[in-house]
């Protein structure tokens, strides 16, 4: 089954800079590349994705790449925030099998005022 | 919409008990996924339903179980309780299944089980 690594687990950041979280994982199949935040006590929430035909995707302050011939992908966060203190997690899954989709074990950031 | 819901959000349990817990997909959705979250292992899928069938499952026992409804509602069934299935239990909706472009899942609140 597909296996996906997540680092760092934690972050430190200043207010301000960029922050950068990266996972990588292993069945060629998957196709879809979601990104959740989830603060403490409350639900996961869908913050962007990507899918395999998309190399790079950008929303505001937040951006994510592909790449599927190292099997990696990365959440960038520029000019973070004290609100963008959360756990973040990346999956991988989509396949032609449906919805089954493996996180990776979370980020914990950190922003510092 | 209305978003994902979970009932209960809470239930405390005693070992060798059996649990049912109950998701209730946004409104179009028919494809519900069942995730175990606890802080050593994070985020484990259990098993996805679409359209009353199981579509994938996890790496769970098979005391772990579920069902989906005619109206995309689904349950989970944990019997025989033990002290590690302690976790947060999460649904997860999803407008279509496989075979379209559209993918992105939506996460209930979960429900907090306590194995005592």
């Amino acid at each position: 089954g597909e296996n996906v690594e997540q680092h760092p687990s934690t972050l430190s950041v200043q207010e301000g800079d960029s922050a950068v979280i990266k996972c990588t994982y292993s069945d060629s199949a998957s196709n879809y590349f979601p990104w959740y935040k989830q603060e403490l006590g409350k639900r996961p929430q869908l913050i962007i994705d990507i899918r395999s035909n998309v190399g790079e995707k950008k929303d505001q302050r937040i951006a994510v790449t592909l790449n599927k011939t190292a099997k990696h992908f990365s959440l960038h966060i520029t000019e973070t925030q004290p609100e963008d203190s959360a756990v973040y997690f990346c999956a991988a899954g989509g396949t032609n099998t449906g919805n089954q989709f493996y996180f990776g074990t979370g980020t914990s950031l950190t922003v510092i005022p | 919409k209305a978003g994902v819901t979970q009932t209960p959000r809470y239930l405390i349990k005693t070992r060798g008990q059996q649990v049912t817990l109950s998701c209730s997909p946004i409104s179009g959705h028919r494809s519900v996924s069942w995730y175990q979250q606890t802080p050593g292992q994070g985020l484990q899928f259990l098993f996805e339903y679409f359209s009353e069938t199981q579509r994938n499952k996890g790496n769970f026992p098979g005391r772990f179980s579920g069902r989906q409804f005619s109206n995309s509602r689904s349950e989970m069934n944990v019997s025989t309780l033990e002290l590690g299935d302690s976790a947060l239990y999460l649904c997860a909706s999803s407008l279509v299944g496989a075979a379209t472009s559209v993918y992105e899942q939506y996460f209930g609140p979960g429900t907090r089980l306590t194995v005592t």
